[in-house]
């Protein structure tokens, strides 16, 4: 079975400043990893996702995500944060040879204070 | 309507009441989800329907009881439940059962069992 480990719950930031939101996994076959992003009193956006190819990742809201195979990470990152950042961020994993069975994290709070 | 709806946003029931959520989408696809959200705690699938039928029931206790009577539509029927279900129900649909689908969410409801 595949697991996913956010490393940070929260993430406090200063509006303007770089972020970085960590995701590790695990898992014994090859996956499919995604970014989900929250807001409160809503459901789940994708922010990207990575299927194959590049493992630099572009998403929507200027995010970028790097897959890092030996190191089995997928780290979320945006060189510039708004205060409308500000929202619960997850990561996920889907097995290459199954149907869609995403594998949530438990989350990371991104906070951008102004 | 756009997107996936979710019904009633909140919900509030007795342990003894039944009750249902109702999930419809409006983007043509042909899988659906039921997620429980609780807090600090990862998503956890419920269901899946793929074609309208039943592929994934992840354990859930037989007072979860899911319908999917189309392909746009998709219940949740609960009765006599236990306080500890209290939790945000979220919906969710892709085009296929695929691991490479994005998977669009509801803005999900909001139980209390009391």
């Amino acid at each position: 079975a595949q697991s996913v480990t956010q490393l940070d719950s929260q993430v406090p930031v200063f509006e303007e400043a770089p972020v970085e939101l960590r995701c590790n996994y695990s898992s014994s076959v090859s996956v499919y990893l995604f970014w989900y992003v929250q807001y409160p009193n809503q459901g789940l956006q994708l922010l990207l996702k990575y299927l194959s190819g590049s493992t630099l990742v572009k998403g929507i809201n200027g995010f970028e995500a790097e897959f890092n195979k030996s190191q089995t990470s997928f780290h979320l990152r945006k060189p510039s944060v708004h205060i409308s950042d500000t929202a619960e961020y997850f990561c996920a994993v889907n097995k290459e040879t199954s149907g869609s069975r995403l594998t949530f994290g438990e989350g990371t709070q991104l906070t951008v204070n102004p | 309507e756009t997107g996936v709806t979710q019904t009633p946003r909140h919900l509030v029931m007795g342990m003894t009441n039944k009750k249902s959520l109702k999930c419809e989408q409006h983007l043509g696809h042909n899988a659906m989800y039921w997620y429980k959200q609780s807090a600090k705690k990862p998503l956890e699938l419920m269901f899946v329907y793929s074609l309208e039928e039943r592929v994934e029931n992840n354990s859930v206790p037989s007072r979860f009881s899911p319908e999917c009577p189309n392909s746009s539509h998709l219940f949740l029927h609960l009765h006599t439940l236990q306080p500890e279900d209290s939790a945000l129900y979220l919906c969710a649909s892709s085009l296929y059962w695929s691991g490479t689908d994005t998977q669009y969410f509801g803005p999900g409801t909001r139980l209390t069992v009391l």
